[in-house]
């Protein structure tokens, strides 16, 4: 059972370009959580999603900041008019309904 | 509210046991342990849910004592592979939900 896949695993932008972030949850797990770590800094939370569903997304800026998670395909965390607070490693983690196992991450830098 | 671990940071020898500490203002319904390498991504190590239980494997095992709002971490005779930073998750709901991280601790085994 291959784990939790994101790509890519390192995105360089300009400011004001977008910014796509994919993952792919472990197979059987309906839940997916993306997290936002700064270098020597622990996780925060962004959004919790279901299949086509946002359940909780108070993590996340209401501006330029966007999710989903098609029935088909993996979930995609976006973000518009990238500037260079938004370097950071992105995770995304799935769960069958308790544990959360993470992705490798993708490590985003704003130039 | 973010959950506050001590120490901050702890180098030990090769086979010493150490203790993490995880501490939460909310009361909780279960605490998650992860254990990040750098420039890695958080690897998951146990879960404790409500009811005050006590989990271990190989020598790595914890406690969760939900009238303190506190859990923590024993590793026992600590091996180099057990270097990293260790940070528990907090869920103040039952299930599915987001995880609240921990401040962190660096944990450096040295031969």
């Amino acid at each position: 059972n291959a784990g939790v896949m994101q790509n890519p695993r390192h995105l360089v932008r300009r400011r004001g370009q977008e910014a796509r972030l994919r993952c792919s949850p472990m197979k059987g797990h309906s839940h997916v959580y993306w997290y936002r770590q700064l270098p020597e800094e622990g996780l925060k939370f962004m959004v919790y999603l279901q299949k086509e569903n946002i359940i909780d997304e108070s993590g996340m800026p209401k501006e330029r900041f966007s999710a989903e998670f098609p029935k088909e395909g993996p979930s995609i965390l976006r973000i518009q008019q990238v500037v260079r607070g938004d370097s950071a490693a992105y995770f995304c983690a799935s769960s069958p309904g308790t544990e959360q196992y993470f992705g490798p991450g993708t490590r985003l830098t704003v130039t | 509210q973010q959950p506050v671990q001590s120490p901050q940071a702890v180098i030990l020898r090769e086979g010493e046991d150490a203790v993490i500490n995880c501490s939460s203002s909310k009361a909780l319904y279960s605490v998650h342990w992860y254990r990040q390498k750098h420039g890695e991504a958080p690897v998951f190590l146990m879960i404790l849910l409500k009811g005050g239980e006590q989990k271990g494997h190989d020598k790595i095992s914890a406690s969760f004592n939900e009238k303190k709002q506190q859990s923590s971490l024993y590793l026992t005779a600590s091996q180099l592979s057990y270097s990293g930073t260790y940070f528990c998750g907090t869920e103040s709901n039952f299930g599915n939900e987001k995880l609240t991280f921990g401040t962190g601790t660096r944990l450096t085994i040295i031969p």
